[in-house]
């Protein structure tokens, strides 16, 4: 059964830095990209970027290129989304997915409730 | 990169059928055979419906459909059912600079 795990929600402060997880199983985890998309609260969806974790090759949306970073440790078949100095408006659920296109994300983590507050 | 174009709400009866729209442009919709769609139920992460534009992932029931014309995607549900209600979005490849948008949500009721 192919499963996303994702790490448990986070309260930050502004400024901080974060990494959440992603844990994939039941699949080749080299060979289907990993997706990761935000949901600010009460809003729609944002695609935020991919990783492949086979080679680490990563494709981020312009709108998160250099807000965020992806990263993978295939040994362990886990993704990352990390954060070097989190804001108020990085509140927000974090989806991650796995990806056999950029945008055909058929199995989706539970989600990861990212607060950032003073 | 905008986000797809879509109404902010649909509705219909039970059994009706209702189409749901997403208008891009040619760089994304109108340029690529890459249109998915999702289903969101509150407070539960989104699920696949439609790939390809008009394909539909195993177990998805036949109810749901998609199509394109120019730069609009559209999804169809046929025979609407009270378990249809939830928010849809669709979400477009948009070539190697962007990779992928999504639309800005529609939230299906069923009446």
């Amino acid at each position: 059964e192919v499963q996303l795990v994702q790490s448990g929600a986070e309260v930050k402060k502004p400024g901080e830095s974060l990494k959440i997880s992603c844990k994939g199983s039941g699949y080749s985890f080299t060979t289907y990209w990993i997706g990761w998309v935000r949901q600010m609260p009460g809003k729609g969806l944002e695609w935020m970027g991919i990783i492949y974790p086979g080679d680490s090759t990563t494709r981020y949306s312009p709108s998160f290129q250099g807000q965020v970073a992806m990263s993978a440790d295939k040994s362990i078949n886990t993704a990352y989304l990390l954060w070097s100095s989190l804001k108020a408006s990085d509140t927000a659920m974090y989806y991650c997915a796995r990806g056999s296109s950029p945008i055909k994300f058929d199995y989706w983590g539970q989600g990861t409730l990212v607060t950032v507050s003073s | 990169q905008s986000a797809l174009t879509q109404p902010p709400s649909a509705s219909g009866s039970p059994g009706q059928s209702v189409t749901i729209s997403c208008t891009g442009t040619s760089s994304d919709v109108g340029g690529y055979k890459y249109v998915s769609w999702y289903q969101q139920h509150p407070g539960k992460a989104p699920k696949l419906m439609i790939y390809e534009v008009t394909k539909r992932p195993s177990g998805v029931p036949d109810r749901f459909s998609g199509s394109k014309s120019g730069n609009t995607a559209s999804l169809t549900v046929s025979g609407l059912q009270a378990e249809d209600e939830a928010d849809y979005y669709c979400c477009s490849y948009a070539g190697s600079n962007n990779f992928g948008v999504f639309g800005g949500g529609t939230k299906l009721t069923v009446l």
